[in-house]
C-alpha cells in the first residue's frame, strides 16, 4: 500500500513557541492532503484540507492564523503551530490522496505526531 | 445532532464471540462509507469500504441502509488482536467524517 510519514513523531515545547509537523507521501503524489487533530478519547477532526499550490481551506472554527499550512509540492504538506499552548496539546494526523482508477480515491493515513506544550 | 454517531462502548467480549457495531450518519448526501479500526495512539487504518449491497472480507461483514442512514460491522469468531477502536467514516465530497468510535476489548 502507499505509505504517508509525518516527522516528527512526538514533540514536546514549551508554550509560546512555534512547531512544524510535515506530511510526506512517499510513493505517490498528493494534490491533496488533510491534517487532523484528536484529542484523548475523541474522534478525529478534520482542520484542514491541504491543496497544492494554493491556499488550505480551513474547517469551521480552526484558526488559519494559528495553524498555517504550507503544501509546496506534490509530496510535501506542512503544517507550523504557531504560539502554541497547552490547550494545543493533541494528536496531529495527517493524510494524503492517492487517486485512483475511477471516483475512488482512497486516503492514507500517516502515523500521527504526539505534540505536548508545557 | 452529531454528524456521526456510533455505539458508545467499550465492549467487552470473550475470544470466539460474535460482535456487532452500529453507525448513524445525518448526512444523506455521503456516497462512500468506511469502516477504520484505530489502535491506542495510532493512526487509523482502512478495515473495510461499506458497498450498497453489503460485504464481507473473512471474517467481517459491513452492511449500509441509505435509507435508514445506517451501517454495520460484524466480526465473527473474535481474535484477541481485533482489540481496536472501529471508527464508522462516511465520506462527505472526499472529506473523511470519523465517529468517535467504538472500543473493542477481545479477552483470552
Amino acid at each position: 500500500g502507499a505509505v504517508v510519514s509525518q516527522h516528527p513523531s512526538r514533540v514536546i515545547c514549551k508554550s509560546g513557541t512555534s512547531v512544524k509537523i510535515e506530511c510526506r507521501s512517499l510513493d505517490f503524489q498528493a494534490t491533496t492532503m488533510f491534517w487532523y487533530r484528536q484529542f484523548p478519547k475523541k474522534s478525529l477532526m478534520l482542520m484542514a484540507t491541504s491543496n497544492e499550490g494554493s491556499k488550505a481551506t480551513y474547517e469551521q472554527g480552526v484558526e488559519k492564523d494559528k495553524f498555517l499550512i504550507n503544501h509546496a509540492s506534490l509530496t510535501l504538506s506542512t503544517l507550523t503551530v504557531t504560539s502554541a499552548h497547552p490547550e494545543d496539546s493533541s494528536f496531529y494526523i495527517c493524510s494524503a490522496i492517492r487517486e485512483g482508477k475511477g471516483s475512488y480515491n482512497e486516503q492514507f493515513f500517516g502515523p500521527g505526531t504526539r505534540l505536548t506544550v508545557l | 445532532r452529531k454528524e456521526v454517531e456510533q455505539d458508545p462502548g467499550p465492549f467487552n467480549v470473550p475470544e470466539g464471540a460474535t460482535v456487532a457495531f452500529n453507525c448513524t450518519y445525518s448526512n444523506s448526501a455521503s456516497q462512500s462509507f468506511f469502516w477504520y479500526r484505530q489502535d491506542c495512539r495510532k493512526e487509523p487504518k482502512l478495515l473495510m469500504s461499506v458497498y450498497s449491497s453489503g460485504n464481507e472480507d473473512g471474517r467481517f461483514t459491513a452492511q449500509l441502509n441509505r435509507a435508514s442512514q445506517y451501517i454495520s460491522l460484524l466480526i465473527r469468531d473474535s481474535k484477541l488482536s481485533d482489540s481496536a477502536t472501529y471508527l464508522c467514516v462516511p465520506d462527505q465530497g472526499g472529506k473523511l467524517i470519523f465517529g468517535q468510535g467504538t472500543e473493542l476489548s477481545v479477552k483470552p
